[in-house]
């Protein structure tokens, strides 16, 4: 089946950029997601980007994919300690609509 | 704009019990809602799909006689996990799509905890 692959944990300082990773398997993609969830929460949609579009850019957050290599990456310039959270990364499979998840990855910032 | 709501937020109850877990979209109609579990440290398992007016699709090796899945308006989609047992208890959380089906928003989640 469809694999969506994230790396478990990263930790940053405050103030410091970080990129958070993700590689997927399905060619036939059309959207791709990051959530982000806060203990005990549910999920907050941050950004998507289709999947003829190479990037993406809101406020803090950048979006790159590349589409040959499969892989989807999340920048957060100046990394505050609120963004500490699980970052999810999921892709919409073409073929049945259906968002698969990555196993997530945990965001520490230091102070 | 695209809140979600659960309620209860959490619930305990005793085994042998029926619990009924609301998903509501606040400002805008919902043609399909999703219905998720989290164990955890875990990633999201898809445990149903609910088109509004018709029944849920559910995925392989989720029992539809132990989930029952109602969405019977735009706004309105419930999960009714009947005869509860210890090994039910998770994170149940609901999301819903619209106008809009690239995007699917998520409810805050409900801790269910069996006893």
């Amino acid at each position: 089946g469809e694999d969506v692959e994230q790396s478990l944990f990263l930790s940053v300082r405050e103030g410091d950029s970080s990129v958070i990773n993700c590689t997927y398997t399905d060619s036939s993609s059309t959207y791709l997601y990051w959530y982000k969830q806060e203990p005990g929460a549910g999920l907050q949609l941050l950004t998507y980007i289709f999947s003829n579009m190479d990037m993406k850019q809101d406020q803090r957050l950048t979006v790159l994919l590349n589409k040959k290599d499969k892989h989807l990456s999340l920048r957060i310039a100046d990394t505050q300690t609120g963004d500490s959270a699980i970052y999810f990364c999921a892709e919409k499979d073409g073929n049945t609509g259906k968002l698969i998840f990555g196993q997530g990855t945990t965001l520490q910032v230091k102070p | 704009g695209a809140v979600v709501s659960q309620h209860p937020s959490w619930v305990i109850c005793k085994s042998g019990t029926s619990v009924k877990i609301e998903c509501r979209s606040l400002d805008f109609q919902a043609t399909t809602m999703f219905w998720y579990r989290q164990f955890p440290k875990q990633s999201l398992m898809l445990m149903a799909t609910s088109n509004e007016g018709s029944k849920a699709t559910y995925e392989q090796g989720v029992e539809k006689d132990k989930f029952l899945i109602n969405h019977a308006s735009l706004t309105l989609s419930t999960l009714t996990v009947t005869s509860a047992h210890p090994e039910d208890s998770s994170f149940y959380i609901c999301s819903a799509s619209g106008r809009a089906p690239e995007t699917q928003y998520f409810g805050p989640g409900t801790r269910l905890l069996v006893l």
